[in-house]
């Protein structure tokens, strides 16, 4: 099975940067993605990494580490829309392709 | 535009009742997901079909059911064996298990027992 660990919650400023970190545990991967959840809406697809490696994508990086079971989701020039909820999901290696979720890291952007 | 369409966006159910919750894709994405997910927690694996008239249960599928008898169409069936039902239900799919394709989620539905 799957196991996915990231903090709760976090805080920061407009403008700023924040690291949101994701470690995991698995028994087959074949990538890790980040979603994107505002309040009361579905997710968004983010980022996706399989090999080792930083994936940079406008404001948003993610960075991955298979040999540690650790990747991070790296946010730029922090917007006030960019308060939501970032999902950490594992990706296994069976055909059917499911993916495990972490709970989640709430970040509130203040001005 | 393509997409995923879930319906209906709120549903209440009395208890003891069986409901259906649509899901419909206009993506020719071979591969649908149920996840349900419950206030300040992740998704968590309801059921999941690869190919027509196949599914396979994922980690919560007792009090659930679903079919799948056209690409476009996953519904799902809360039944009354569920015991704790009131959560967000969200639909995904996913062109093909292969290199980057992630989830395209439906609005979700939200579901509460009265």
């Amino acid at each position: 099975g799957q196991n996915i660990d990231q903090p709760t919650e976090m805080t920061a400023t407009e403008g700023a940067i924040v690291q949101i970190n994701c470690t995991y545990q698995t028994s087959g991967f074949n990538g890790l993605f980040w979603y994107q959840q505002h309040a009361g809406e579905a997710p968004t697809f983010l980022s996706y990494n399989v090999l080792d490696g930083l994936e940079e994508k406008g404001r948003f990086s993610s960075f991955l580490s298979r040999s540690k079971g650790y990747s991070y989701l790296l946010l730029k020039e922090l917007q006030m829309k960019d308060s939501a909820s970032y999902l950490c999901a594992v990706r296994d290696n069976t055909n059917a392709g499911k993916s495990t979720f972490g709970d989640g890291t709430t970040l509130t952007v203040k001005p | 535009d393509g997409g995923i369409t879930q319906s209906p966006k709120y549903l209440f159910r009395k208890e003891g009742q069986n409901v259906t919750l649509s899901c419909e894709q206009n993506l020719n994405h071979d591969a649908m997901y149920w996840y349900r997910q419950d206030p300040g927690q992740g998704l968590r694996l309801i059921y999941y079909s690869q190919i027509v008239n196949d599914f396979q249960k994922g980690d919560i599928a007792e009090g659930y059911s679903v079919s799948r008898e056209k690409k476009e169409s996953f519904p799902l069936t809360v039944t009354s064996a569920q015991k704790n039902p009131t959560a967000f239900y969200l639909c995904a799919s996913s062109a093909s298990t292969g290199y980057g394709y992630g989830y395209t989620f439906g609005s979700g539905t939200r579901l509460t027992v009265v």
